[in-house]
């Protein structure tokens, strides 16, 4: 079965600073999901990933899929109190199939 | 369109009781799944349905059981409550590939 891994399992940064979180999969992925979760919430959805080499930018944040479709990067630039969260990878094995995830990345960013 | 409702947003229930947690789907979404997340853990599938029959399922004891109606809104049932089912359960509902979650039901059993 698929699995997933994320690092680092949790990060403190300054306000202003630049991060990345990484996700590996044991798979070659078909589909690459990053969601952000507030403590005790439902999940909100960022990006999707498809395609090896794919890269997608929503206000501060890039999420991109290596070319071997294996490794998916998430990187916030210049981060604000509202990025904390938790940073969630999922991925699909073909169209229709639950999500696997992993377990998470705790974002904090302080003043 | 309206999003994922999920109620009771909150429950607290006693080990060996059974609980109902219950999902609406997105507009137009067909298929429903369930997940369940212990704290600081990532959503674990439990399992999915898709036009009201099971199509797939995690590595859950039968004590947990669902129901999709025709509205394609979605029931979780969890029999002989235990301690270790303490945990947000989350309802995605999705038509192709586009997953929409709710906010989670948090479950304790005590």
């Amino acid at each position: 079965s698929q699995e997933l891994e994320q690092s680092p399992q949790s990060l403190i940064v300054q306000e202003g600073k630049n991060l990345t979180i990484n996700c590996t999969s044991s798979k070659t992925l078909y589909g690459l999901y990053w969601y952000k979760q507030k403590y005790g919430e439902g999940l909100i959805f960022l990006m999707m990933l498809q395609k090896g080499g794919e890269e997608k930018s929503h206000e501060k944040i890039t999420a991109k899929l290596d070319e071997k479709k294996q490794q998916s990067s998430l990187h916030i630039t210049a981060s604000q109190p509202s990025h904390a969260g938790i940073y969630l990878c999922g991925a699909d094995t073909s169209g229709n199939t639950p999500l696997v995830f992993g377990k998470g990345t705790r974002l904090s960013v302080i003043a | 369109e309206t999003g994922v409702t999920q109620s009771p947003t909150h429950l607290i229930k006693t080990r060996g009781q059974q609980v109902t947690l219950r999902c609406s789907s997105q507009s137009g979404h067909n298929t429903v799944s369930w997940y369940q997340q212990a704290l600081g853990q990532g959503p674990q599938f439990i399992f999915q349905y898709y036009r009201e029959e099971e199509n797939g399922r995690g590595n859950f004891p039968p004590r947990f059981s669902g129901l999709q109606f025709p509205n394609y809104s979605s029931e979780l049932n969890v029999n002989a409550l235990e301690l270790d089912d303490s945990a947000l359960y989350l309802c995605a509902s999705s038509y192709g590939r586009g997953y929409t979650f709710g906010s989670g039901t948090r479950l304790t059993v005590v």
